[in-house]
């Protein structure tokens, strides 16, 4: 089946550490998302790809690093400098950034400890 | 800059009832708008998708209507079933700008009760 990939759905991090959320997807899609989900609140945009090799910040990056190295995989890395991770991450992808519909992945949650 | 809000924050219904869910958004320079439903614990998936120039979009019991000039939009829901039972998000993604991002409501829980 066609779709978006994440892993781990659970994660428990240590202060201090750097921790990587997977997604991988296998729908041929261009561009590629990571979103943030604290309760009770909207989607906020971390990073985006529009092509490998290539990624853009999106509105609260700091704290946060990703590599586009393959068209299907788009990981994110939770730096020891992001000093409230703790929250649903959701990768997502499009077909091309622009007006196409948007798949999203099961998310992760990450949870400092 | 674009804030998209959504009214009400919770709603709760008897199973059958027809509903309306309601979006709004500051900036009316948008390239599309979207309402996705989210299930606790899980990621988002997409419901309909309006782009600028259309007025509405309709897929099964669920439309949406768009009136850009307003800056709003609503999730008009038929005959609620318990199975539709969620949060639902709306989206809108810039005319200009911005690249992929879209801007989120912080959604509105919908319960339906048997």
């Amino acid at each position: 089946d066609g779709g978006i990939t994440q892993s781990p759905k659970y994660l428990f991090r240590k202060e201090g550490q750097n921790v990587t959320l997977s997604c991988e997807q296998n729908l041929n899609h261009d561009a590629m998302y990571w979103y943030r989900q604290d309760p009770g609140q909207g989607l906020r945009l971390i990073y985006y790809s529009q092509i490998v090799n290539d990624f853009q910040k999106g509105d609260i990056a700091e704290g946060y690093s990703v590599s586009r190295e393959k068209k299907e995989s788009f990981p994110l890395t939770v730096t020891s400098a992001q000093k409230n991770p703790t929250a649903f991450y959701l990768c997502a992808s499009q077909l091309a950034v622009g007006g196409n519909t948007i798949y999203f992945g099961e998310g992760s949650w990450l949870t400092v400890v | 800059k674009q804030e998209v809000t959504q009214i009400p924050a919770a709603l709760s219904v008897p199973e059958g009832e027809n509903l309306v869910l309601n979006c709004s958004f500051t900036d009316s320079a948008i390239y599309n708008l979207q309402w996705f439903r989210q299930d606790p614990g899980k990621g988002l998936t997409s419901l309909l998708l309006i782009q600028s120039s259309q007025r509405e979009q309709t897929s099964g019991r669920l439309n949406a209507s768009l009136d850009k000039s307003s800056g709003r939009s609503t999730l008009y829901i038929a005959a609620s079933q318990p199975g539709d039972s969620a949060t639902y998000l709306c989206a809108v993604k810039a005319a200009e700008g911005s690249q992929g991002n879209l801007i989120f409501g912080k959604g509105t829980k919908l319960s339906v009760k048997p």
